[in-house]
């Protein structure tokens, strides 16, 4: 079965800082993987995917296949950014297994 | 714009009532999910369906079903709620399997 790991439940970063969420995996294929936010009292929605290769807000991910990882990087945090964040993927179920999440704060 | 939408936002309900959450798409999407999300444990899968009449359990169906009886509609059930079921529940719907989902704003279901 598909495991996704979000170490830190709580990330705290000032503005202007550099900020990197964790995400592990587990799954023996080749898997999509995903990141997801959730702002303040709006609904979850989708920051970016591995295969768009591109970047959203100044965020990047990249699949590292060795490590299993898809670490969420941004160089500047923008007090914007405060939001939890969510890793997912999808491997040959028909489903997205999420990770429990990361709550950032960025510091003024 | 893909508009998931959801009965209730808020719903307090007593231990042993059957509870309804229903969830409306309108943007034609085969796949339709229902998680729940609570602190410290995020999103799990409950049950998703991808087709009319079509359901595959997800990773904690236990105490709950569903029903699509029609493509834009996909409905939770619980039984028999419990306590432990008190949570903020999310529907989803996407157009294929690993696209994007898109999320209703979520009902907060509080069990007495």
């Amino acid at each position: 079965a598909q495991r996704v790991t979000q170490p830190e439940k709580l990330l705290s970063v000032f503005k202007g800082a550099p900020v990197e969420l964790k995400c592990n995996y587990s799954y023996s294929g080749s898997p999509e993987l995903f990141w997801y936010v959730q702002y303040s009292r709006q609904r979850l929605q989708l920051l970016l995917r591995h295969i768009s290769r591109e970047s959203i807000k100044g965020f990047t991910a990249d699949l590292n296949k060795g490590e299993t990882s898809f670490h969420l990087k941004k160089p500047f945090a923008q007090e914007e950014d405060s939001a939890m964040y969510y890793c997912a993927c999808s491997g040959s179920a028909r489903q997205l297994t999420f990770g429990s999440g990361t709550q950032l704060t960025v510091l003024p | 714009d893909v508009k998931v939408t959801q009965s209730s936002r808020y719903l307090v309900k007593r231990t042993g009532e059957k509870v309804f959450l229903e969830c409306v798409q309108d943007m034609d999407h085969e796949n339709m999910f229902w998680y729940r999300q609570d602190p410290g444990l995020g999103l799990r899968l409950i049950y998703f369906s991808y087709d009319v009449k079509m359901k595959e359990k997800g990773d904690i169906p236990e105490g709950y079903s569903v029903s699509r009886e029609k493509k834009e509609r996909f409905s939770l059930i619980l039984e028999s709620a419990s306590t432990n079921q008190t949570s903020m529940y999310l529907c989803a719907s996407s157009l294929d399997i690993p696209y994007e989902q898109y999320f209703g704003p979520g009902t907060r279901l509080t069990v007495t």
